[in-house]
């Protein structure tokens, strides 16, 4: 086991909320990154924190927000939840900062389904 | 084009066959690159990171080729535990990390 935990494991939302992912990073990783992987698909780059910043973001819209607390775990907010949204949500746990991007470590994953 | 891109699956091989999985991608500033293996339902786990000088793990093999932006990896003897989608992992220009849509490998009895 890699060591970065997530929750919720599912989540079931309807059209239009706002959802939280929660993600805690291996120990002594200070990097945490966010993928969106949709089904038959690899997963897409959300956006990374580093000590706290945002170090870096995919394309996706505003309404995908997020935030690195002291002790290096993460959240993933997404406001106007759209049916598109219904995917896997990683968090993937590395040392550095990922402009070398260094070996990362994923989650188990939140599987979110938008109703 | 797409920034990484892989062969289509899926591969059907019986036990004991070796397969090979290609990957090219398209930023020739890219610096790193790794092979995860993503089973049905679970995060990708990284199987391996690729060096220009080639790389072994057992009966996993990567190669990476700078000049023609390829990167493959061979599996011998393969296992039905070996079952699973295989991603290439390339560092984008913007982003951290690049996935390709990944390859299905059943292997079967």
């Amino acid at each position: 086991e890699t060591g970065v935990t997530q929750s919720p494991t599912h989540l079931i939302k309807t059209r239009g909320q706002q959802v939280t992912l929660r993600c805690s990073s291996q120990s002594g990783h200070n990097t945490v990154s966010w993928y969106q992987q949709a089904l038959g698909q690899g997963p897409q780059f959300i956006f990374q924190y580093y000590r706290e910043e945002e170090n870096g973001r995919g394309n996706f819209p505003p309404r995908f927000s997020g935030l690195q607390f002291p002790n290096y775990s993460s959240e993933l907010n997404v406001n106007a939840l759209e049916l598109d949204d219904s995917a896997l949500y990683l968090c993937a746990s590395s040392l550095g900062t990922g402009v070398l991007p260094y070996e990362q470590y994923f989650g188990p994953g939140t599987r979110l389904t938008v109703t | 084009r797409k920034e990484v891109e892989q062969d289509p699956g899926p591969f059907n091989v019986p036990e004991g066959a070796t397969v090979a999985f290609n990957c090219t991608y398209s930023n020739s500033a890219s610096q790193s690159f790794f092979w995860y293996r993503q089973d049905c339902r679970k995060e990708p786990k990284l199987l391996m990171s690729v060096y220009s000088s080639g790389n072994e793990d057992g009966r996993f093999t990567a190669q990476l080729n700078r000049a023609s932006q390829y990167i493959s990896l061979l599996i011998r003897d393969s296992k039905l535990s070996d079952s699973a989608t295989y991603l290439c992992v390339v560092n984008g220009g913007n982003t951290p990390l690049v996935f390709g849509k990944g390859t299905r490998l059943s292997v079967i009895a």
